[in-house]
């Protein structure tokens, strides 16, 4: 069985300051990691997706997320927040490595709140 | 493009009553998905459809059905609602399960 874990309910962070929103994942196989951003009474937007390659991945807004093989993570980062950032985030993670359909499990959501 | 359209955007229900839920892609995506959303809960997977003419069940289709009209609609019905169906509800869409989703404005509903 697949899940993600998301271990803050809320992240708050000085406007100008670096940003990071965590997760970690557990697969039988290997992840297929993504970010989602949701805006108050908005739907979920994509950010990023990691599947292979380069643990760094660059992502729109400026935001990028690092693969962690060993600690099963998939932090979410950005270097300089804005107050625009501020939002509800999604970690999801899907198993690669199993046959047929394999739905995508979401985390429960990190709330960002980006301070002036 | 107008990507994932649903309908409505706000629904009251009494106890009991029946109502479809529509959501519509334009981006010709294979794959399509309802979730519910509640607070705490994160995403909760209802139904999904990997490719038109398929439908099958996810985490929690108890007290829901789907109909895959065609490769663009994909339709939520709550036959007989009841208080626990009170939540938000999104429809997505991607070009494959291996695919990133791209998701509708929600629909929110209230069961009394």
């Amino acid at each position: 069985a697949q899940s993600v874990a998301q271990p803050e309910d809320q992240v708050n962070v000085a406007e100008g300051n670096p940003l990071t929103v965590k997760c970690t994942y557990s697969v039988s196989g290997n992840p297929y990691l993504f970010w989602y951003v949701q805006y108050p009474n908005r739907g979920l937007q994509f950010l990023l997706k990691y599947i292979t390659g380069d643990n760094l991945v660059k992502g729109s807004y400026g935001f990028e997320a690092e693969f962690n093989k060993s600690q099963t993570s998939f932090h979410l980062k950005k270097p300089s927040a804005l107050v625009s950032d501020s939002a509800l985030y999604f970690c999801a993670v899907r198993d690669l490595s199993s046959g047929g359909y394999q739905k995508v499990t979401f985390g429960t959501g990190t709330k960002l709140q980006v301070i002036p | 493009n107008a990507g994932v359209t649903q309908t409505p955007k706000f629904q009251v229900l009494k106890t009991g009553q029946s109502m479809t839920l529509q959501c519509a892609q334009d981006m010709n995506h294979n794959s399509m998905y309802w979730y519910r959303q509640d607070p705490g809960m994160g995403l909760r997977l209802i139904y999904y459809s990997a490719s038109e003419g398929t439908t099958d069940k996810g985490e929690v289709p108890n007290g829901y059905n789907v109909s895959r009209l065609n490769k663009r609609e994909f339709s939520l019905r709550l036959e007989s609602a009841a208080p626990s169906q009170t939540s938000v509800y999104f429809c997505a869409s991607s070009l494959s399960d291996y695919n990133e989703q791209f998701f509708g404005p929600g629909t929110r509903l209230t069961v009394l």
